[in-house]
């Protein structure tokens, strides 16, 4: 499958636990964004990185959240100390490098519970 | 702030019959606009774009059009199929801006294909 991959596809945490969601982008693309829908909403942006860089994090909260995107393996987004409002599917989608007017194409996102 | 609005939360069709889905904007600084179709549980699939410079896109069954000056696009899908049921999101971004690939979702309107 040369698609956006996202693991796990459900994740359960208790409140103050951490959620790690994983992203590996599709193949040849080193741009990676992160998306939060809540239930009947649209998709919101979350951050923007490339390999080792993060262009934009505007989209994400100050506390709590981080994300990166190493030189060797998959983007990870961290959400420490969960609370019930964290509760939403989370989407990555990829681009190709230097890409204007090419489409972001999605994983089938995580998930996320928060008991 | 909506930046992207897609006033119809919901549009039944007739098989066979054209299904058009409308999406307004706000921001003049946007120039990449996309449809994308979602089914549940999987995450958005991307459908056909347009570029600022154009104000029509055809693919197949699918045609974007764009009315810049209303600040206005639409899908037109003809003819529908059963297999069109599901939440269209319109997107869009400003790719001139260095950085500023972020997308950013209208609300979404599901399309229902009745037989």
């Amino acid at each position: 499958n040369a698609g956006v991959m996202q693991n796990p596809r459900h994740l359960v945490r208790r409140r103050g636990q951490e959620a790690r969601l994983r992203c590996s982008p599709m193949k040849g693309h080193s741009h990676v964004y992160w998306y939060r829908q809540l239930p009947e909403e649209g998709l919101k942006f979350m951050v923007y990185l490339q390999k080792e860089n993060i262009i934009d994090e505007s989209g994400m909260p100050k506390e709590r959240f981080s994300a990166e995107f190493p030189k060797e393996g998959p983007s990870i987004l961290r959400i420490q100390q969960v609370v019930r409002g964290d509760s939403a599917a989370y989407f990555c989608a990829s681009s190709p490098a230097g890409a204007s007017n090419q489409p972001q194409h999605f994983g089938d996102g995580t998930r996320l519970s928060i008991l | 702030d909506q930046q992207v609005k897609q006033n119809s939360p919901s549009l039944s069709v007739q098989e066979g019959r054209i299904s058009i889905l409308n999406c307004d904007y706000t921001n003049s600084m946007f120039d990449y606009f996309l449809w994308y179709k979602k089914y549940p549980a999987e995450g958005p699939t991307f459908l056909i774009s347009i570029s600022s410079i154009k104000d029509k896109n055809e693919d197949g069954r699918f045609t974007v059009f764009l009315n810049k000056s209303a600040k206005h696009l639409s899908l037109h899908i003809v003819p529908s199929q059963p297999g069109d049921s599901a939440v269209y999101f319109c997107a869009a971004s400003a790719n001139r801006i260095q950085g500023a690939q972020k997308l950013v979702f209208g609300q979404g309107t599901r399309l229902t294909i009745n037989p």
